[in-house]
This record gives C-alpha cells, sequence and structure tokens, in this order.
C-alpha cells in the first residue's frame, strides 16, 4: 500500500526548475524516500533515493524536511524529455519491493 | 546493452490461450522482481524472486499465473486461460541484492492484450 500522497499532476515550463511535492507523514525512521519516473511507454527509471539529508546527483535534489514528513524531488531544468510519471515511493532499509502509488503526471511545456 | 529485457514486447492473446512472457535481468542481479501495471495505475507488485527461490507471491498472483526462475538467470511469467482482466502492461525488474540494496531496474515491459 502506497504510504505517499502526491499531486495528480503539474506542468512546468522547459529549462525552469520542476518542484516536485511529496507527502510522508507515517514514515518511519529506518524508511528511505525513493523518487522513479516512468516515461512513456517505458518501465519505471530509478531517479534518487534519501534518508533525511538532502541529496543531489546528475539528475536531481532531493529536499527532505527535518521531520521527515515530506520532500521535494527538483528537475533544476527541466526539458521536454523529463515529462513523464514521477513516483515518490517509501521504502524501509531491507525491503526488496516498490509500493507504487499512481504518481504525478508531469508535462513540460516549450 | 546490459539493461534489463523483456520478451515479447506486445502480445495480443485470445481469452481462454495460455501466454508466457520472459525476462533476461541484469547478469549480476540477484533479485528479479515482477510487476503488473493497468492503465493510469502505478506498477503492482507481482512477485520476487532471490537467485532461484521465489521468495513472495502477491496476492494478485492468482492460481492461472506462474513465475520461474531456473538456475536463478532469466525468468518466466506464464499466465493460463487468459481473461480479459489480465490484460496489462507486465513489467520485470532486477537488482543487485544484500544490505542496502537500492536501485531496481525495470524492463521496457510487456504489453498483454486478452480479447
Amino acid at each position: 500500500d502506497a504510504k505517499t500522497t502526491q499531486p495528480p499532476s503539474m506542468d512546468c515550463a522547459e529549462g525552469r526548475a520542476a518542484n516536485l511535492p511529496c507527502n510522508h507523514s507515517t514514515i518511519s525512521g529506518n524508511e528511505y524516500v525513493y523518487w522513479y519516473r516512468q516515461i512513456h511507454s517505458q518501465g519505471p527509471q530509478y531517479i534518487i533515493h534519501g534518508l533525511k539529508n538532502n541529496e543531489t546527483n546528475e539528475m536531481a535534489s532531493l529536499i527532505i524536511t527535518e521531520d521527515r514528513k515530506s520532500s521535494t524531488l527538483i528537475l533544476p531544468h527541466a526539458t521536454l524529455r523529463d515529462t513523464a510519471v514521477y513516483y515518490c515511493i517509501v521504502r524501509g532499509y531491507n525491503d526488496y519491493k516498490l509500493s507504487f502509488g499512481a504518481g504525478t503526471t508531469v508535462t513540460v511545456r516549450a | 546493452d546490459t539493461g534489463v529485457s523483456q520478451d515479447p514486447r506486445h502480445k495480443i492473446t485470445k481469452r481462454g490461450q495460455n501466454v508466457t512472457f520472459r525476462c533476461d535481468p541484469i547478469s549480476e542481479h540477484n533479485r528479479l522482481y515482477w510487476y503488473r501495471q493497468t492503465l493510469g495505475q502505478g506498477p503492482e507488485f507481482l512477485t520476487y524472486f532471490q537467485n532461484e527461490a521465489q521468495l513472495e507471491k502477491s496476492r494478485l498472483l492468482s492460481d492461472r499465473f506462474s513465475a520461474e526462475r531456473p538456475k536463478g538467470s532469466f525468468s518466466t511469467l506464464e499466465i493460463q486461460r487468459t481473461e480479459q482482466g489480465d490484460s496489462a502492461m507486465y513489467l520485470c525488474a532486477s537488482s543487485l541484492g544484500g544490505r542496502g540494496d537500492t536501485e531496481a531496474f525495470f524492463g521496457q515491459g510487456t504489453r498483454l492484450t486478452v480479447v
């Protein structure tokens, strides 16, 4: 069962930062926040994950609030290729499966 | 290409027929997963293998579904006596395994249409 709440959709202008929110108010101490995205007709793709510190990689940044009840995925310079469904997932350290919700459909417009 | 590959990409079958899908995971990955995704929904977990052992099956996996992973390499998912409700995208994923296993790599899926 999904433990996260995300807005169903959002638009973003090409070249601008996209900020995707996620609420996970019931997260427990040993659970991580993961983000995956799914471009149309493809399988999901891992983006980033974090426990409590902010994380950054070549794709995105993850900002987790101090109380860990919410987080924001930041795509710093959105391109048309970033149009996808973005899933925020809470997963325990030793869990092996992913519980996907409905995600946020992000549309990047030129 | 060393990613997860699935075959076929598309399958159309008549109700009542049996179908089998194949998944080739990334070669050094011990864990293999099957998920099902219907239109507008996120993927739902079906089953999980650690090497050749099937360690968990979701209640979504009725007795018409069977999955195998002989020798801990490729995996097959068979659906017997298909029903229209089986129409979905079937996704396979693999990961390294071990403590702190993080990233799962997904294939492009097999889209099944039961007519």
